[in-house]
């Protein structure tokens, strides 16, 4: 399968300050990435999809301002994560999609980002 | 009516038994549906996606897909306790290629050794 990492794949912060995580596509170019978020036992929740070249499409109830996507080429998009507070602290999964060997297309996960906010 | 509803669980089944994981989705116009296992405190990995109504297998692995009852499931056969994690059934919003994935929120799988 297609290879997605993700950086820093642990972070520690204190409270206002702001964190960059980093998602990259390894060996395949993905127009689209995805920005989850996921709370301990619960689902996947998507944040917003992230297209090259162009802005963000935020779910509803997330806040654009807070958490500012940025997919500057086919392989990156990063996720800053601004005035962080205890609350935002949560696990952070980026995806990215690529056409399938059927040719639809797969989205694969990177490793996710552990944010803890202090 | 959630867009993907999956029976959370906890499944636990012997070692060796075949595992049966169900997923139902309310999108009729969905056309590409996935298998995504997670082990705690890890990402989701792709273990399999279905496009055609029928079965589609891979290993021990056994996609189902019935497009008229709106409805996906997994067979893991052979169960391991590798197996042990959470399956996440996801179905593609809309038409293929055009949107992102609804997630349902995950079967919990133990494999009894």
């Amino acid at each position: 399968g297609a290879v997605v990492s993700q950086h820093p794949s642990w972070v520690i912060c204190k409270s206002g300050t702001s964190v960059k995580i980093e998602c990259r596509s390894l060996d395949f170019q993905a127009t689209t990435m995805f920005w989850y978020r996921q709370f301990p036992k619960q689902s996947l929740m998507l944040m917003a999809t992230s297209n090259e070249g162009s802005k963000a499409t935020y779910e509803q109830g997330v806040e654009k301002d807070k958490f500012l996507i940025n997919h500057a080429s086919l392989t990156l998009s990063t996720l800053t994560v601004t005035s962080a507070h205890p609350e935002d602290s949560s696990f952070y999964i980026c995806s990215a999609r690529t056409s399938g060997r059927t040719g639809a297309y797969e989205q694969y996960f990177g490793p996710g980002t552990r944010l803890t906010v202090t | 009516q959630k867009e993907v509803e999956q029976n959370s669980g906890p499944l636990s089944v012997p070692e060796g038994a075949i595992a049966s994981l169900n997923c139902t989705y309310s999108d009729r116009v969905s056309q590409s549906f996935f298998w995504y296992r997670q082990y705690s405190g890890k990402s989701p990995e792709l273990i399999m996606s279905i496009y055609s109504n029928g079965d589609k297998e891979d290993g021990r692995f056994t996609a189902q897909l019935n497009k008229a009852s709106q409805y996906v499931s997994l067979l893991i056969r052979d169960s391991q306790p590798s197996d042990s994690a959470t399956y996440l059934c996801a179905v593609e919003r809309g038409q293929t290629g055009a949107n992102n994935l609804f997630f349902g929120t995950g079967t919990r799988l133990t494999v009894i050794p």
